[in-house]
């Protein structure tokens, strides 16, 4: 099983949209979550950090279920710099580094 | 805030040659950096971890002599992919843990590396 799923996409949705990416991982171990967002050919970056059941930073909705392993992140009104690709990180705190990339989620706003 | 700084950016060889990446954490101690590979649509993968003043920890599947690392410093790992060939064009990308600081990032990005072996 894969340390994290999401479902890849693409997603292509109209400015101002509202739009949830999904993201389940198999390491009941994992203490924090992390959304990042990676432009086409750049390095990613971090969007939000998840420790508890969730939390909202303007636009953006991070929830997280531990009991169900599942993570979600909401764009409202979608603006076309939202167009990426969104990684979901789990990370432990143990170790060196634990932090496990998927594949990710490609946002396409379109005008 | 930390910043890691990644060079060069962009590479483009011949087939048998080696190539160095640099990648250095220019405001803070990085006793660990780390090095990934991301191929065209698919997921960053871990390479290795590089430890100053010891060896590094490749991960399954990645040739140690193919791929070198160094963590002289407290600020500097590179990573020298030798004899490249066109499988391994890829973008490379380090990053590192500011141990110090109280910043909710668990690692900071280099630019990455966008290599091409031709």
């Amino acid at each position: 099983r894969k340390e994290v799923e999401q479902d890849p996409g693409p997603f292509n949705v109209p400015e101002g949209a509202t739009v949830a990416f999904n993201c389940t991982y198999s390491n009941s171990a994992s203490q924090s979550f992390f959304w990042y967002r990676q432009d086409c050919r750049k390095e990613p970056k971090l969007l939000m950090s998840v420790y508890s059941s969730g939390n909202e930073d303007g636009r953006f909705t991070a929830q997280l279920n531990r009991a169900s392993q599942y993570i979600s992140l909401l764009i409202r009104d979608s603006k076309l710099s939202d167009s990426a690709t969104y990684l979901c990180v789990p990370f432990l705190e143990t170790g060196a580094n634990n932090l496990f990339f998927g594949t990710g989620t490609r946002l396409t706003v379109i005008p | 805030g930390a910043v890691v700084s990644q060079h060069p950016s962009w590479v483009i060889c011949k087939s048998g040659t080696s190539v160095k990446i640099e990648c250095r954490s220019l405001d803070f101690q990085a006793t660990t950096m780390f090095w990934y590979r991301q191929f065209p649509k698919q997921s960053l993968m871990l390479m290795a971890t590089s430890n100053e003043g010891s060896k590094a920890t490749y991960e399954q599947g990645v040739e140690k002599d193919k791929f070198l690392i160094n963590h002289a410093s407290l600020t500097l790992s590179t990573l020298t992919v030798t004899s490249a060939h066109p499988e391994d064009s890829s973008f490379y990308i380090c990053s590192a843990r500011d141990w110090g600081s109280n910043s909710n990032q668990p690692q900071h990005f280099g630019d990455g590396t966008r290599l091409s072996i031709l």
